[in-house]
């Protein structure tokens, strides 16, 4: 069984930086790509990130690129998102995903970890 | 690439159908796909690559469309079935999704 469980979210202050974290397990975390999706309150869905499998690609949204950085460790099948110089429009719920082929196809979600920016 | 959901809230009855409409702003193809989100729930992929059915998502769950135009329909609707529905572009970055449809079981 696929399980995606994030972990790292919480409150903090306008221009502070938080380090979400989320362990794959269930399936061969290596070969898939992983991204990050977001879900302000009572909003819509905004893909934030991908990375390869391999890490040798990264892909960022327009509203985080150079604030957002995503990794991953396959040894500990694990994804992350470092994420700096928060604003108060990334105040959201953060999913981990699973991304499956075609790009941007999102098969498998996390339970999702509130992050709140005070302003 | 943009995606437009029509309509942004309807209500239906136990076994009615309803159609939700998702425009891109440009041709996809049919990389398309289509989610589900239930209050205080991650969403839930049902549809992607236009027409192709997640495993475990009920027949009564459909795509069509190709180019710039989708429809998601949902037939002999179930109660279980109120929820809110996104369509997303698939095969680029970003993955837009739309804004999303509740629809809402008299």
């Amino acid at each position: 069984e696929v399980q995606l469980v994030e972990s790292g979210g919480g409150l903090v202050k306008r221009g502070g930086s938080l380090r979400l974290s989320c362990v794959a397990s269930g399936f061969s975390f290596s070969t898939y790509n992983m991204a990050w999706v977001r879900q302000a309150p009572g909003k819509g869905l905004e893909w934030v990130s991908t990375i390869r499998g391999g890490s040798d690609h990264l892909y960022y949204g327009d509203s985080v690129r150079g604030r957002f950085t995503i990794s991953r460790d396959n040894a500990k099948n694990s994804l992350f998102l470092q994420m700096d110089s928060l604003r108060a429009e990334d105040t959201a719920i953060y999913y981990c995903v699973r991304e499956w082929w075609p790009e941007g196809l999102f098969d498998y979600w996390g339970q999702g970890n509130l992050v709140s920016v005070s302003s | 690439i943009q995606m437009t959901q029509t309509p942004s809230s309807l209500s239906a009855s136990v076994g009615d159908s309803v159609a939700i409409t998702c425009r891109a702003s440009e041709g996809i193809g049919t990389y398309l796909a289509w989610y589900q989100q239930k209050p205080g729930k991650a969403p839930k992929l049902l549809i992607y690559n236009r027409s192709t059915l997640q495993s475990g998502v009920p027949s009564r769950f459909s795509g069509s469309g190709s180019g710039t135009d989708f429809t998601l329909t949902i037939s002999r609707l179930q109660p279980e079935d109120s929820a809110t529905y996104y369509c997303q572009v698939l095969n680029i970055y970003p993955p837009t999704f739309g804004q999303g449809t509740r629809l809402e079981i008299k």
